[in-house]
């Protein structure tokens, strides 16, 4: 079964409005989460290393303020896209590190935002 | 930079044709080396790894051989089926600060015809 959920599967919404995305992890407790971003036939790029209890870390070129992301428990971490608009549009998926696997991550599904 | 160069797709075979996607990186560590496949409306799952040089990583018939003369991960599977239709990811992963970060190959579309 799924390790790893995400909410919504897909979005779509209006320029200048915010989006949360949710990423659980159903079977472990994480204190790491990753973000990435997809676009259409290209690779993942890690966004942000998500911390429970503590600030994301970044990637270089990913806008903080833009993208926020919150990992308030060692179950959920929420990124939400602020201010969205069409050139944020793109697949995001999250992934979960099992604490007993340094390499081992499993992934959620992904969301498709698609920003009008 | 750390980076991984998998050969572009699309990728058409025939069903129990022999399969071979190409993966090659460059780190500046020793790195794990991973190969991941997404399954159409699925998230990515580990299909295999390898840790160190000459580990070779196998998994539902699929292998790949960890080579550090070659700086290669290529991924082969003697008999491809329709059900392996998917979009396979090429991975290393390095330590970075605390965590061991992933680095994605551009990925490759394999659609395997009955």
């Amino acid at each position: 079964g799924a390790v790893v959920s995400q909410h919504p599967s897909w979005v779509i919404c209006k320029s200048g409005t915010s989006v949360k995305i949710e990423c659980r992890s159903l079977d472990f407790q994480a204190t790491t989460m990753f973000w990435y971003r997809q676009f259409p036939k290209q690779s993942l790029m890690l966004m942000a290393t998500s911390n429970e209890g503590s600030k994301a870390t970044y990637e270089q070129g990913v806008e903080k303020d833009k993208f926020l992301i919150n990992h308030a428990s060692l179950t959920l971490s929420t990124l939400t896209v602020t201010s969205a608009h069409p050139e944020d549009s793109s697949f995001y998926i999250c992934s979960v590190r099992w604490v007993f696997s340094t390499d081992t991550q499993y992934f959620g599904p992904g969301t498709r935002l698609t920003v009008l | 930079g750390d980076s991984v160069t998998q050969m572009e797709g699309p990728v058409t075979l025939s069903e129990e044709a022999f399969l071979t996607i190409n993966c090659t990186y460059t780190a500046t560590g020793y790195p794990s080396l991973f190969w991941y496949v997404q399954y159409p409306g699925e998230g990515l799952q580990l299909l295999l790894k390898a840790t160190k040089a000459d580990d070779k990583g196998s998994n539902k018939g699929f292998e790949a051989t960890y080579r550090k003369e070659t700086t290669s991960f290529h991924l082969e599977k003697g008999s491809v089926q329709v059900s392996d239709s998917a979009v396979y990811f090429c991975a290393l992963s390095l330590l970075s600060g605390s965590a061991r970060q992933l680095t994605f190959g551009s990925g490759t579309q394999l659609t395997v015809l009955p």
